[in-house]
């Protein structure tokens, strides 16, 4: 594809359910990286990839919170038992490589809503 | 630890006119990258121009550019000839040396242009 993909685009869910959350990178980036942005605020750092390892998670907010990579290729957010305060928009965003002067080429989000 | 600051919430321009976004990053890092990124109404993340702290030189792309002052830890955005598309929210993001990609973000400038 030519862009980072992710869905659903939006998601509803009840306080207490599990959401699965999934990003498509831009085919050959090596690395992948998830962000939260609360309504009004800025991204939060989550978690990021480097192939199918992730080398810090120092960004998931609680043990509810998971995240996997297969290979250099698709990645799941997974939030458990999900609460209002997790609604949020998450984006996902992919780039060659770790160095810190790539570009991060980000998805269009998935828009959750936990009522 | 890093800190990322944007003091306007929200900023307005005439169209064709001037306007300078401000940011201020924080880190007792010397080696680091800081960006601009433009988040249209779509949620879709733009990397607007970034800069690298060594160098001494500001970064330029077409109608936009920054005034990095690295002492004063100062890296705003200048958009000369605005135009209506330029309408958006816009962060300021720095990453750190060791910190692989993750980016550092303000919490936004929501920049409207007048026709």
């Amino acid at each position: 594809g030519a862009g980072v993909s992710q869905s659903p685009s939006n998601k509803v869910t009840e306080k207490g359910k599990d959401v699965e959350l999934r990003c498509d990178p831009i085919s050959g980036h090596t690395a992948l990286y998830w962000y939260r942005q609360r309504l009004g605020q800025g991204l939060e750092f989550l978690i990021y990839f480097q192939g199918n390892s992730a080398p810090d998670k120092s960004g998931l907010p609680s043990d509810r919170f998971s995240a996997e990579r297969t290979g250099e290729s698709v990645s799941t957010l997974t939030i458990q038992r999900t609460q209002q305060e997790d609604s949020a928009v998450y984006l996902c965003a992919s780039s060659p490589t770790l160095k810190k002067s790539e570009t991060q080429y980000f998805g269009p989000g998935t828009r959750l809503l936990v009522l | 630890a890093q800190t990322v600051t944007q003091s306007q919430p929200e900023m307005s321009v005439q169209e064709a006119e001037t306007v300078t976004l401000s940011c201020t990053y924080d880190t007792s890092e010397s080696d680091y990258y800081l960006f601009w990124y433009k988040q249209p109404p779509s949620r879709q993340m733009i990397l607007v121009i970034r800069q690298e702290a060594y160098k001494q030189q500001n970064a330029t792309e077409n109608r936009f550019s920054v005034n990095f002052q690295k002492a004063a830890k100062s890296f705003s955005l200048k958009i000369s000839d605005s135009q209506l598309g330029d309408a958006a929210m816009y962060f300021c993001a720095g990453v750190g040396y060791n910190q692989g990609g993750k980016l550092i973000f303000g919490q936004g400038t929501e920049l409207s242009v007048k026709p």
